[in-house]
C-alpha cells in the first residue's frame, strides 16, 4: 500500500518568513496530494490540493509543488502570520479510495 | 462546515468492553472513513466504506469492526477495548468522483480506555 512520509516533525519561524514542509510518497499510481491543516481541539481541513497531472499550484500565500518523477511534492506558505500556527498533514489517496496521510508537522509562527 | 456529526465526542470505558462510535452525514457521500490519531502517528486509517454495506480495511484495522447499513451511518466497534485504542478518532466522509474529491472530517471523538 501507499506510504507517505513527511518532514519536518516540528517547525518554527518567525512572523513573515516562509515555511516549507515536504512529503514523499511509494506509490507511482497515486494521483490527488492534498493538504489539511488542524487547528487545536478540531478535526483537519483542507488548505489546498494538487493532482498529479500539475506541477505546481498556488492559493494566495499557499502553494503546492509536485515532482512526480522524485515521487514527492511540498507546501510552501509565504509571509507567515501567527495563525498560520498549526499542524499541517500531508496526503496521497491510495488506488483511488483512501487518503494515506504523513505524520504531521508542528507550525509555529513566533511574532 | 461539511453534516458529519460524531457521537459520542468524548468517553471513557475499561478494558475488555465493548464500545461503539457513530460517524453520521447529511451530504450523501459515497465514501466514509475512519483513522485515529496519535502523538507521533499523524492520522492512520482503520477502515473505509465505499457503499452501504461495502467496507475494507486500512492501515491498522485489527481490534476493529465496521458496519454501514445506510448511506449516512458508519459505525466502528471495539470488540474489546484495550489501552491501546486510547486515542482520537475522527471519521471523514468524500466523494473521490472528478472536482469533488476533497474529504471532510468531523470534530472527532476522544476515546480513553482504562
Amino acid at each position: 500500500g501507499e506510504n507517505v512520509e513527511q518532514h519536518p516533525s516540528t517547525l518554527s519561524v518567525q512572523e513573515g518568513d516562509s515555511a516549507v514542509i515536504k512529503c514523499t510518497y511509494s506509490d507511482s499510481a497515486s494521483n490527488y496530494f492534498p493538504w489539511y491543516k488542524q487547528e487545536l481541539g478540531k478535526g483537519p481541513q483542507l488548505i489546498i490540493d494538487i493532482r498529479s497531472n500539475v506541477g505546481e499550484k498556488k492559493d494566495q500565500r499557499i502553494a503546492v509543488t509536485l515532482n512526480k518523477t522524485a515521487k514527492h511534492f511540498s507546501l510552501h506558505i509565504t509571509e507567515t502570520q501567527p495563525e498560520d500556527s498549526a499542524v499541517y498533514f500531508c496526503a496521497a489517496l491510495q488506488a483511488g479510495t483512501a487518503l494515506i496521510f504523513g505524520k504531521g508537522t508542528t507550525l509555529s509562527v513566533s511574532s | 462546515d461539511a453534516g458529519i456529526t460524531q457521537s459520542p465526542r468524548h468517553k471513557v470505558t475499561e478494558t475488555g468492553t465493548p464500545v461503539t462510535l457513530r460517524c453520521h452525514q447529511t451530504e450523501n457521500h459515497r465514501y466514509m472513513y475512519w483513522y485515529r490519531q496519535d502523538p507521533g502517528h499523524g492520522l492512520r486509517l482503520i477502515h473505509y466504506s465505499y457503499g452501504v454495506k461495502d467496507t475494507d480495511k486500512g492501515e491498522v484495522s485489527d481490534g476493529y469492526s465496521v458496519s454501514r447499513s445506510k448511506t449516512e451511518d458508519f459505525l466502528l466497534t471495539l470488540e474489546s477495548a484495550t489501552s491501546s485504542q486510547t486515542s482520537v478518532y475522527f471519521c471523514a466522509i468524500s466523494e473521490l468522483g472528478g472536482q469533488r474529491t476533497e474529504a471532510f472530517f468531523g470534530q472527532g471523538t476522544r476515546l480513553t480506555v482504562v
